[in-house]
């Protein structure tokens, strides 16, 4: 039971245009989002998150949507640069997973491919 | 501030060994805990530990099992290894109930 998805396994942009990056979740008790972006041989590193209190966070180049009724959020960038060009994870933590730092449930990714 | 570091880098293990990966949080961070990732799978959630004590557990067999030092380091071990073990084991860490996690490198640990 995969309940964060990322149904595209790929998306490929050109240099200066935008990235949109989907995912979708079930479970409802979920109340922040996170985006990791991976390159290979590195771990994820954390891009930017939002609470389920609010439904869109803005950093630089990089904009998170969440839609809570539809259960889907998504990732802007804008614009794509080449160095974006990464494998693109969303997760969710749920506050009722219990321990003390909430357990992240990841997609399984999206990698980006962004063209000179 | 040095980031979270992994070691070993890689692995080479063969069937029925056992392993133990060790992971060094952020100085400050008392939370660790560790994902595994394979392409069919993505990241899987494996354990968190914090003050020594684990504190939430994913849906892993009891083959893998972990422990934290009074010094926040934590390790992992997997026993009686098997080829689906082959993967990349991540540690994150954070402060307690913070929700960015922030991760090492990995071990790619690959069984023969």
């Amino acid at each position: 039971d995969q309940q964060v998805k990322q149904n595209s396994p790929s998306l490929s942009v050109q240099e200066g245009r935008i990235s949109i990056l989907n995912c979708d979740y079930t479970n409802s008790m979920f109340d922040y989002f996170l985006w990791y972006k991976k390159y290979p041989a590195e771990g994820p590193t954390f891009l930017i998150s939002i609470s389920s209190i609010k439904d869109k966070n803005e950093d630089g180049r990089f904009t998170v949507f969440l839609n809570k009724s539809a259960k889907h959020l998504s990732l802007h960038i804008v614009p794509s640069q080449p160095g974006d060009s990464a494998v693109y994870f969303c997760a969710a933590s749920d506050p009722n997973s219990g321990g003390s730092n909430y357990k992240l449930t990841f997609g399984k990714g999206t990698l980006l491919t962004v063209n000179p | 501030k040095a980031g979270v570091t992994q070691t070993p880098r890689y692995l080479i293990k063969t069937r029925g060994q056992q392993v133990t990966l060790s992971c060094s949080p952020i100085s400050g961070h008392r939370s660790v805990s560790w994902y595994q990732q394979t392409p069919g799978q993505g990241l899987q959630f494996l354990f968190e530990y914090f003050s020594e004590t684990q504190r939430n557990k994913g849906n892993f067999p009891g083959r893998f099992s972990g422990r934290q030092f009074s010094n926040s380091r934590s390790e992992m071990n997997v026993s009686t290894l098997e080829l689906g073990d082959s993967a990349l084991y991540l540690c994150a860490s954070s402060t307690r109930r913070g929700n960015e996690q922030f991760f090492g490198p990995g071990t790619r640990l690959t069984v023969l």
